[in-house]
């Protein structure tokens, strides 16, 4: 059983540019969520997809935007990056099941500098 | 609402302590309780988590205590080791309405044990 994991590891935009960021799910999962985590806070919710389709999104702009392939392998695009843009940014999978809570496991994340 | 609030912020203990971090929410809808531990430069591990239905959880060194009245839980690490020094993230999801599936994270506490 692999882990998730997501490419690239490191990268350097400039302000205005766009990014985007893969991520592989745990083998045997089928929803991936999206989290940026800035320097010394945790994790905010960027998105979640599951079956393809985006199921619940955090409080983030319209240009932060995420696909999810029929492998349950995820993208996430950023637009017009701005400076504040500039975190880690963490994939997770998991099972999602009705009626239960959702447990999630992390890919090492992708740094994200925005110069 | 939808905050999770951690402390302490940070806290060191002599090898063999008993740290203990504490966190409290706001959404009654919460129903799913994870704590992570995060080194530097990589994603956050799930360490171990809990369902209000009950009031203690241990998993090894690691207990999660839970007070569904008072909205708070807890972690202790029992023996504390050095290894544990790290970033804990507690964090709370819900299964159902609009917090379904979605962690919010506590800000984090960093924990160093010293030899």
């Amino acid at each position: 059983e692999t882990g998730v994991t997501q490419s690239p590891t490191h990268l350097i935009k400039t302000r205005g540019q766009q990014v985007t960021l893969r991520c592989s799910s745990q083998s045997g999962h089928n929803t991936v969520s999206w989290y940026q985590q800035a320097l010394g806070q945790g994790p905010q919710f960027i998105f979640q997809y599951y079956r393809e389709e985006e199921n619940g999104r955090g409080n983030f702009p319209p240009r932060f935007s995420g696909l999810q392939f029929p492998n349950y392998s995820s993208e996430l695009n950023v637009n017009a990056l701005e400076l504040d843009d500039s975190a880690l940014y963490l994939c997770a999978s998991s099972v999602l099941l009705a009626g239960a809570g959702d447990t999630q496991y992390f890919g090492p994340g992708t740094r994200l500098t925005v110069l | 609402q939808q905050q999770v609030k951690q402390s302490p912020q940070s806290l060191i203990v002599q090898k063999g302590g008993i740290p203990i971090i504490n966190c409290a929410y706001e959404n009654t809808a919460f129903d799913y309780f994870p704590w992570y531990q995060q080194f530097p430069g990589k994603g956050p591990a799930l360490l171990i988590a809990i369902r209000p239905d009950v009031s203690e959880k241990k998993e090894g060194r690691f207990t999660i205590s839970f007070n569904k009245s008072a909205k708070q839980f807890s972690l202790h690490i029992m023996d504390s080791q050095p290894g544990d020094s790290a970033t804990y993230f507690c964090a709370a999801s819900g299964s159902g309405g609009t917090s379904y599936g979605k962690l919010t994270f506590g800000q984090g506490t960093i924990l160093t044990v010293h030899p």
